[in-house]
């Protein structure tokens, strides 16, 4: 079976500071990938997506980046966090078009 | 691009009663469309989806519905429990595009 796995749990970053989240998908090949935010109490907001190893497509612009250097790696990125880049973080997968969309177990950022 | 809005944002019930939320989308290409539970602190979980080749499902006390010509569908919780209280989000997609969700109803079922 497909599991995805997401860390870290919780992350507690000074503003100013660099961010590595990373997300791997176990059990299929060739998974389309997705990285979302959610602020307290609100919706999912999608950062991006890759349908791909390199292919990255930015749905918001911000000081934030992904990666895909591997199939089932997908990795968020920033230079220099801003307050405002506090929320909840999840990483999801899908085998493709219209297929069931699954999420990690997410990560909690902080920044103070 | 696809818009979906979704209704009502807060929802309470009594414990045994039924829910329904309700979620309109834009694009009449859209195909797919998700119903997902999100419990404080944790991550969506799918619960029920359906394609656009269907008009309802049912999965025990959960069902779907899906009206393709007003572009509207809606999930049905029949004897609502207190483990029912979560968000919950609609999505729709395409099949081109990743999913675009609603902005979550928080259900309150009270004992």
């Amino acid at each position: 079976s497909q599991t995805i796995h997401q860390w870290p749990a919780t992350l507690v970053q000074p503003v100013g500071s660099p961010l590595s989240l990373e997300c791997t998908v176990e059990g299929t090949s060739n998974p389309n990938l997705y990285w979302y935010r959610q602020a307290a109490g609100r919706g999912l907001q999608l950062l991006f997506y890759s349908v791909g190893i390199g292919q990255i497509s930015s749905e918001v612009p911000q000081n934030l980046s992904a990666s895909r250097p591997q199939d089932r790696q997908f990795i968020l990125s920033s230079k220099k966090l801003l307050l405002s880049d506090s929320g909840f973080y999840l990483c999801a997968w899908t085998r493709g078009s219209n297929q069931p969309q699954h999420f990690g177990d997410g990560t909690r950022l902080s920044i103070l | 691009g696809e818009n979906v809005e979704q209704h009502p944002s807060t929802l309470s019930v009594q414990e045994g009663d039924s829910a329904v939320i309700k979620c309109t989308y834009s694009d009449s290409a859209s195909n797919y469309f998700p119903w997902y539970k999100q419990e404080l602190g944790k991550r969506p979980q799918l619960i029920i989806d359906i394609r656009s080749n269907v008009g309802e499902k049912k999965d025990q006390r959960i069902a779907v519905t899906l009206n393709k010509t007003a572009k509207h569908f809606s999930l049905h919780i029949t004897e609502t429990q207190p483990e029912d209280s979560a968000v919950y989000f609609c999505a729709a997609s395409s099949g081109n595009t990743p999913l675009v969700f609603g902005k979550g109803t928080r259900l309150s079922v009270i004992a």
